[in-house]
């Protein structure tokens, strides 16, 4: 296992339309965490598991997005409907998580999301 | 509420220069900070983590400070190669419990 993967890696999409992302974080990483990066900005937090549980969602995770980690392996991150404005790279991390320990995150390559 | 302050937004310095990239949080209750590298149109790659008890952390030719009185970070590169030019993001992370919250970014170039 090289790292977390991302799948598409770019996806254009007409207004209206519903796309599904998926990630495959690291094997052994029990947390799974998705973000959202528009240009010039840093990512920003939209959800993140533990395990099969979503344990936060962001308010910027509205209605039309749902997330879910079936088996606490691999996630998929749907929109509906997508709107222009959600147009952005959205970015999958992983990391092992143990109460008491810093760890970092690892990050996958993204999938570019442009909404016409 | 956490913010996440990178400055400046983009450096440019000759080869062989020392590099030295600054990030600013308003709130120093964290946990740990993170600085990542991110290449154009790629994903992040972790280039140090440093914990709220630790001071600095070194990796080569890479060192970070941390302090956290002061809400400052500083990712020092030395001696830089024209494959250092990327955008380099930090992040500061509240609790062990998830996410990270993320500056902007210095987007950096190194001329040969």
């Amino acid at each position: 296992d090289t790292g977390v993967s991302q799948n598409p890696r770019h996806k254009i999409t007409k207004r209206g339309q519903n796309v599904t992302f998926r990630c495959d974080p690291i094997s052994e990483h029990n947390r799974l965490y998705w973000y959202r990066q528009t240009l010039g900005q840093g990512p920003e937090f939209l959800t993140y598991f533990q395990n099969e549980a979503q344990l936060e969602k962001s308010r910027l995770l509205s209605d039309r997005f749902s997330a879910e980690r079936p088996k606490g392996s691999f996630s998929t991150l749907e929109i509906q409907r997508t709107e222009q404005g959600d147009s952005a790279m959205y970015l999958c991390a992983s990391s092992h998580w143990d109460p008491g320990l810093a760890v970092e995150q690892y990050f996958g390559p993204g999938t570019r999301l442009t909404v016409t | 509420k956490q913010e996440v302050t990178q400055i400046p937004a983009a450096l440019s310095v000759p080869e062989g220069e020392n590099l030295v990239l600054n990030c600013s949080f308003t709130d120093s209750a964290i946990y740990n900070l993170q600085w990542f590298r991110q290449d154009p149109g790629k994903g992040l790659t972790s280039l140090l983590l440093i914990q709220s008890s630790q001071r600095e952390q070194t990796s080569g030719r890479l060192n970070a400070s941390l302090d956290k009185s002061s809400g400052r970070s500083t990712l020092y590169i030395a001696a830089s190669q024209p494959g250092d030019s990327a955008t380099y993001l930090c992040a500061v992370k509240a609790d062990s419990w998830g996410k990270l919250q993320f500056g902007a970014g210095t987007q950096v170039v190194v001329t040969p």
